[in-house]
């Protein structure tokens, strides 16, 4: 158990609709980080937050969006869903930023299955 | 941007010792990372490597040489539980690009 939490572990919506996951960091950690891990690929970095501010931004579509709230939980907002948004979405979380060679701990994950 | 390159699948016996290679184009990173992940599970970190040279880590083992953009995973005395996928990351600094990931399959 890494301690970062997700919720829903699987989730199963229709095209169009929109979907929110959440993620509450290890305690201690002011970084989360979303990755999108589709069938058979690699973690596709989404976007990363450091105490409640966007710090970096990868390849995330302009139909999904994050946020930090103060307690440090993160939610990452996947709207007007298309069957190709269906993977894996982790969350992540670090003490501070990775370059200081922190280690990042990745949650369960979320199933979303698009139909 | 940045960009990183592994092998798809690698096969190894048990016992044996296997090396994932890692090659990367990039215009600056802080460090080189390795992480593990089992099929349906979370990836797990597994070493990480700041500078130039070797790190050792029980059976696992990393290497970085920043001129040649190269790094590996060295797994000795393989058991059927290594068998997973294994990610080398580039570590930014606020945020990690994983390469699209190694399958090892060890064989009794």
């Amino acid at each position: 158990d890494s301690g970062v939490t997700q919720t829903p572990k699987h989730l199963i919506t229709a095209t169009g609709q929109r979907v929110t996951l959440r993620c509450s960091p290890r305690s201690g950690d002011l970084s989360v980080y979303w990755y999108q891990q589709s069938l058979d690929q690699g973690l596709q970095f989404l976007i990363q937050y450091y105490n409640g501010e966007e710090r970096a931004k990868g390849n995330i579509l302009e139909r999904f969006s994050a946020q930090q709230f103060p307690d440090l939980h993160s939610e990452l907002n996947l709207s007007s869903l298309e069957l190709g948004d269906s993977a894996l979405y982790f969350c992540a979380s670090s003490v501070g930023g990775p370059s200081s060679g922190n280690t990042i701990y990745f949650g369960e994950g979320s199933w979303l299955t698009v139909v | 941007g940045q960009s990183l390159e592994q092998p798809s699948e690698v096969t190894a016996v048990e016992g044996a010792i296997v090396q994932i290679n890692c090659t990367y184009q990039t215009s600056g990173f802080y460090g080189l990372s390795w992480y593990q992940q089992h099929d349906g599970g979370a990836p797990t970190f597994l070493s990480y490597n700041a500078l130039d040279g070797l790190e050792e880590t029980g059976r696992f083992s990393s290497f970085l040489s920043r001129s040649d953009s190269y790094g590996y995973l060295l797994l000795q005395e393989l058991q059927m539980k290594d068998s997973a996928s294994y990610f080398c990351a580039l570590t930014n600094n606020n945020d990690m690009r994983f390469g699209a990931g190694t399958r090892l399959t060890v064989k009794p």
